[in-house]
């Protein structure tokens, strides 16, 4: 059973548009994250939860918006995306803390055309 | 905003060659992980480090933390096509609310 998932894992889109993505974690894992990976690979963290809390909200359009409907999920909502939203978008978990060992999902790679 | 350096950005050897990745900050860490992510995946860990000084062992790959705790190496022997990939280094920082700041990257390209 895969750890981390996300669906889609590509989404090809409009400018305008508003698009979800979806994330699960079967680990048990009291944390969850959201990164956006640019085209220059650089990783940056967008939010994290803890026990449906979110604990880290970075500079992050208000456009975006995580959803945690509980422990083992925490989706992306994407309102009136624009050109610059392009990119990979992943999903983590850890059990606890930020320093303990993260377990990415495989991505999704989201185009705004 | 916390900076992670990462050097070089891309580095390409052949087959069998030893190299050295390293990543550097201007503030200290509280701990510091190493990932490597392969195309179209996410970053799996390599390994934490947290002590100042402390060197930690993996295979082929050797990790080091710097003693002031400020920087950091990753060392491959003999390099194989397999480690090819995105080796990233993440920090997190004393009071930085518990986030972990990821480094630019280096891609590795391992030549057969």
């Amino acid at each position: 059973d895969t750890a981390v998932s996300q669906t889609p894992k590509y989404l090809v889109t409009q400018m305008g548009n508003d698009k979800s993505i979806k994330c699960e974690q079967n680990l048990g894992h009291d944390t969850m994250y959201w990164y956006k990976q640019d085209s220059k690979k650089f990783l940056k963290i967008m939010f994290s939860y803890n026990n449906k809390e979110l604990i880290i909200n970075e500079t992050v359009p208000n456009r975006f918006s995580p959803k945690s409907p509980d422990k083992a999920h925490l989706n992306l909502h994407i309102n009136s995306l624009e050109l610059g939203d392009s990119a990979v978008y992943f999903c983590a978990s850890s059990q606890n803390g930020v320093e303990e060992t993260q377990y990415f999902g495989p991505g999704t790679r989201l185009l705004v055309l | 905003t916390q900076l992670l350096e990462q050097s070089p950005q891309f580095l390409s050897i052949q087959e069998g060659e030893n190299l050295t990745v390293y990543c550097n900050s201007s503030s200290v860490f509280s701990s510091l992980q190493w990932y490597r992510q392969e195309p179209g995946e996410g970053p799996v860990l390599l390994v934490t480090v947290v002590t100042g000084g402390e060197v930690k062992k993996l295979k082929r790959l050797t990790f080091q933390f710097g003693d002031a705790r400020k920087d950091s190496s990753l060392h491959i022997t003999a390099a194989q096509p397999g480690d090819t990939g995105l080796y990233l280094c993440a920090g997190t920082y004393s009071g930085s609310a518990r986030q972990l700041t990821f480094g630019s990257g280096t891609q590795l390209t391992v030549l057969p």
